[in-house]
Formats: C-alpha cells, sequence, structure tokens
C-alpha cells in the first residue's frame, strides 16, 4: 500500500494548457507538501498544508493554485502552463508541521511543457 | 534558511564504509539536522536525524560534532543499493516554520562492485 501517491506519473502537454497532479497520503499525517524538482536537480518547496491551510508558500506564480479538499489530499493546479514549468514536481506529507518527524515523498509527477 | 556545505560527489567500493561529510556553521539552536538521500527516479527519503548526539539506526550513523558545525552521514557497509544523491538538511522543529525542509545540492554517492 503506497504511503504518498501522485498522480499522474507522467504527464506530456503544450504551452498554455491547463494541468492537475493530485496527490494523496494514507499515513494519517496533518501536513502535506508540494516540491519542484528542476532540470539541474535542485528541491525547491511549494507550499505547505497543514490541516487543510495554507502555511507555507514560496513566491510561487498565481498559475500554481494548490487544493486540499482534506487533509490526505493535496492536489496542484497549473494554469497557463510554460516552458519553465516542465519539472518533476513531488508531494510529501508529514505528521505534524513541526517537531523533527520525518517527511515521506511521493514518487513524483514529470511534467513536459512542449 | 540556515545552510549546508556538501562535496558534489565520493565514490565507495561495495561492502566499504562511506562517510559523507557536511557543514552547517550557521546552525540555529532549533535546527535538527536531517539527512535525506534520493535513488534515481525516485522521491527522497528519509535516513536519520539528530540534534547533538550521536544517532543510529537501521540504515545509518550519524555523527554530529561538538559545536555541531558539522556532521558525518556514515554507511557502514555501502551497497550498490546505496548509490544516490544524499542531502544533508537543517530543519528547525518550530512549528511556525511550516516543517519545511530546504534541500541543498547533495552529495552524488557512486558505489563501485
Amino acid at each position: 500500500d503506497t504511503a504518498v501517491s501522485q498522480t499522474p506519473k507522467y504527464l506530456v502537454t503544450q504551452m498554455g494548457n491547463d494541468k492537475s497532479i493530485k496527490c494523496e497520503q494514507n499515513l494519517g499525517h496533518d501536513t502535506m507538501y508540494w516540491y519542484k524538482q528542476d532540470s539541474k536537480k535542485f528541491l525547491k518547496i511549494m507550499f505547505s498544508y497543514n490541516n487543510k491551510e495554507l502555511i507555507i508558500n514560496e513566491t510561487v506564480p498565481n498559475r500554481f493554485s494548490p487544493k486540499s479538499p482534506d487533509k490526505a489530499h493535496l492536489n496542484l493546479h497549473i494554469n497557463s502552463l510554460e516552458l519553465g514549468d516542465s519539472a518533476v514536481y513531488f508531494c510529501a506529507s508529514s505528521q505534524t508541521s513541526g517537531g523533527t518527524g520525518e517527511l515521506f515523498f511521493g514518487e513524483g509527477s514529470r511534467l513536459t511543457v512542449l | 534558511d540556515a545552510k549546508t556545505t556538501q562535496p558534489n560527489s565520493m565514490e565507495s567500493n561495495e561492502e566499504e564504509p562511506v562517510h559523507l561529510p557536511c557543514n552547517h556553521s550557521t546552525i540555529s539552536g532549533t535546527d535538527y539536522i536531517h539527512w535525506y538521500r534520493q535513488l534515481p527516479s525516485q522521491g527522497p527519503e528519509y535516513v536519520i536525524h539528530g540534534l547533538t548526539s550521536n544517532v543510529n539506526n537501521r540504515m545509518a550513523s550519524l555523527a554530529i560534532a561538538e559545536d555541531r558545525k558539522s556532521s558525518t552521514l556514515i554507511l557502514h557497509r555501502a551497497t550498490l543499493r546505496d548509490a544516490a544523491v544524499y542531502y544533508c538538511i537543517l530543519r528547525d522543529y518550530n512549528y511556525n516554520q511550516g516543517g519545511k525542509l530546504i534541500f541543498g545540492q547533495g552529495t552524488e554517492l557512486s558505489v563501485k562492485p
């Protein structure tokens, strides 16, 4: 049973389109995250949600809109896709937003914008 | 955000110990030292963390300098499966920091048979 699962795993789309990536965790965690890993392999946090509430927004463009319908799900919607959005997006969760608990990551969703 | 410095890459032979160093001279009193690794085509996975004392778990050991300005991740017997990028990360345990991990460039470990 996968702890943090993301769909789709691969996404190829044209510039200007709108797309969504879904994430679900079955660990009962309160906090979920989206990270972006670019072509240079740097992992950068985008958003963090705790109990469905946004707690971190790392100056991500407005075209990116996370939504957390419940604490087990954190989806990422991207409007008007640009070439620079091509990356691997990782969802993660942790028990709380503080303390020392580890983050559990999904396998990633590779987005390619043509 | 407090930063860490790691070598870009290291090589090891299979079944030999590996010591992966990390410098974090600007560490604050509320920072824990975390290590994660990322195997090829996978998401990062937790390895170990510590505050002041050395720590051991089934995956690795973490040796922390007395002044906490550096640490070393020790893999006791490297296997081919340990080839990955290893990230040393400082994580503030205060809840107002949102629990985020700030990843640096990491150390790419290659393991030779």
